[in-house]
């Protein structure tokens, strides 16, 4: 079936530092992707719409200039933190429509990523 | 707005007993509902769904009926097995599915 990867799967980095991590559709194109965020033992929250060849859409409070997003191909979107602060720490999944792999409604996730700021 | 809610876990049960897990939302308009399920280091999987009141969602003998009466999307399954262990999340989507509302995940221990 279809399938979202993402890299890496976990991170540590220092504060003050950039991180990036991608997001793929590996068998499938996605013209949209999303970004979520979760905190331990909380629901994810959507943060953007990753829009391929076009900026993407961020929710309501979530700072566009701290949290870039690429989405440099019909396969791939990128999601850089910038100036990394501890407070950034959190696990950031990916999705992407199915498409017509998949029925009406159905998001692909990819595993997520760990991201530890220290 | 639109949220949902749904039981903490961990739930812990002995392999062939009845699973409940509650999800209940609030939202504007008429949204789809959605059970996924998570197995460890994997993401998320749609498990089932409900388009409109009233629908009932089922696989892999789990089951959920979208109750606009009392706006809830329990999750049920008659007897469970250990690989069903998992963290089950509870999600609404607008309309247009783009948006998705989740609940803070629920995760089941089987114990044979």
């Amino acid at each position: 079936g279809a399938v979202v990867s993402q890299h890496p799967s976990w991170v540590i980095c220092k504060s003050g530092t950039s991180v990036k991590i991608e997001c793929r559709s590996l068998d499938f194109q996605a013209t949209t992707m999303f970004w979520y965020r979760q905190f331990p033992k909380q629901s994810l929250m959507l943060m953007a719409t990753s829009n391929e060849g076009s900026k993407a859409t961020y929710e309501q409070g979530v700072e566009k200039d701290k949290f870039l997003i690429n989405h440099a191909s019909l396969t791939l979107s990128t999601l850089t933190v910038t100036s990394a602060h501890p407070e950034d720490s959190s696990f950031y999944i990916c999705s992407a429509p199915g498409g017509l792999l998949a029925g009406e409604g159905e998001q692909y996730f990819g595993p997520g990523t760990r991201l530890t700021v220290t | 707005g639109n949220s949902v809610t749904q039981m903490e876990g961990p739930v812990t049960l002995s392999e062939e007993a009845f699973l409940t897990i509650n999800c209940t939302y609030t939202a504007t308009g008429y949204p789809s509902l959605f059970w996924y399920v998570q197995y460890p280091g994997e993401g998320l999987q749609l498990l089932l769904k409900a388009t409109k009141a009233d629908d009932k969602g089922s696989n892999k003998g789990f089951e959920a009926t979208y109750r606009k009466e009392t706006t809830s999307f329990h999750l049920e399954k008659g007897s469970v097995q250990v690989s069903d262990s998992a963290v089950y999340f509870c999600a609404l989507s607008d309309r247009n599915f783009n948006k998705f509302y989740f609940g803070s995940g629920t995760k089941l221990n089987v114990k044979p």
